[in-house]
């Protein structure tokens, strides 16, 4: 079956401008999870979704970002008045369910901001 | 707050040699440990899962161990292939929301 897709593969924007991530988990997985990894860094979790609520927020860095997932199935990151230290690639994974699942990833949307 | 370092940062190999990578970390309350493999501008691949009862897992030339007590994990790669350049990144995972924290990355070169 498919995997984990992730759309657009790269994104360009202007410091300043909004953007929104999309993540297709696998299909059936009722977790989902966002991470952000910079150059040269471990990827590092951002929020994390279980059904249609975020179970855990905690790694968003400030109120800029925030997540949805309304229909408990495709995800969407959203990040508002970008700034240049926002460049990174975004990682979304997905797992069957909450504890002790291998968390499955896709191949991240690579953003960058001008 | 749990921290997962891995040693050596990169490493550099000719074709055929075995080889170990390291991986530690600060708080042994861990459901299971990672690794996975990075290529460049990739996603990640998952390689091996170790789950926190477990000792070590295998799958064809790796071999993954766990000490769970001491924090400590490694990732053998037997043989190494020009093939097996990669970043080589550990995670544990954490918790019933599974949350994983991921070290900096192993970044190998095999040369030919």
């Amino acid at each position: 079956g498919a995997g984990v897709s992730q759309t657009p593969s790269n994104k360009v924007t202007e410091k300043g401008k909004y953007v929104e991530l999309r993540c297709d988990p696998i299909s059936g997985h009722t977790a989902l999870y966002w991470y952000r990894q910079s150059l040269g860094q471990g990827p590092e979790f951002l929020i994390y979704f279980q059904g249609t609520g975020a179970a855990d927020d905690s790694g968003l860095p400030n109120d800029r970002f925030f997540a949805v997932r309304p229909e408990g199935s495709v995800s969407t990151l959203k990040i508002q008045r970008t700034e240049r230290g926002d460049s990174a690639v975004y990682l979304c994974a997905s797992s069957e369910g909450r504890g002790n699942y291998e968390q499955f990833f896709g191949p991240g949307t690579r953003l960058t901001v001008l | 707050k749990q921290e997962v370092t891995q040693i050596p940062a990169a490493l550099s190999v000719p074709e055929g040699e075995n080889l170990v990578l390291n991986c530690s970390f600060t708080d042994s309350a861990i459901y299971n440990l990672q690794w996975f493999r990075q290529d460049p501008g990739k996603g990640l691949t998952s390689l091996l899962l170790i789950q926190s009862s477990q000792r070590e897992q295998t799958s064809g030339r790796l071999n993954a161990s766990l000490d769970k007590s001491s924090g400590r994990s490694t990732l053998y790669i037997a043989a190494s292939q020009p093939g097996d350049s990669a970043t080589y990144l550990c995670a544990v995972t954490l918790g019933d929301n599974n949350d994983m924290r991921f070290g900096a990355g192993t970044r190998l070169t095999v040369k030919p």
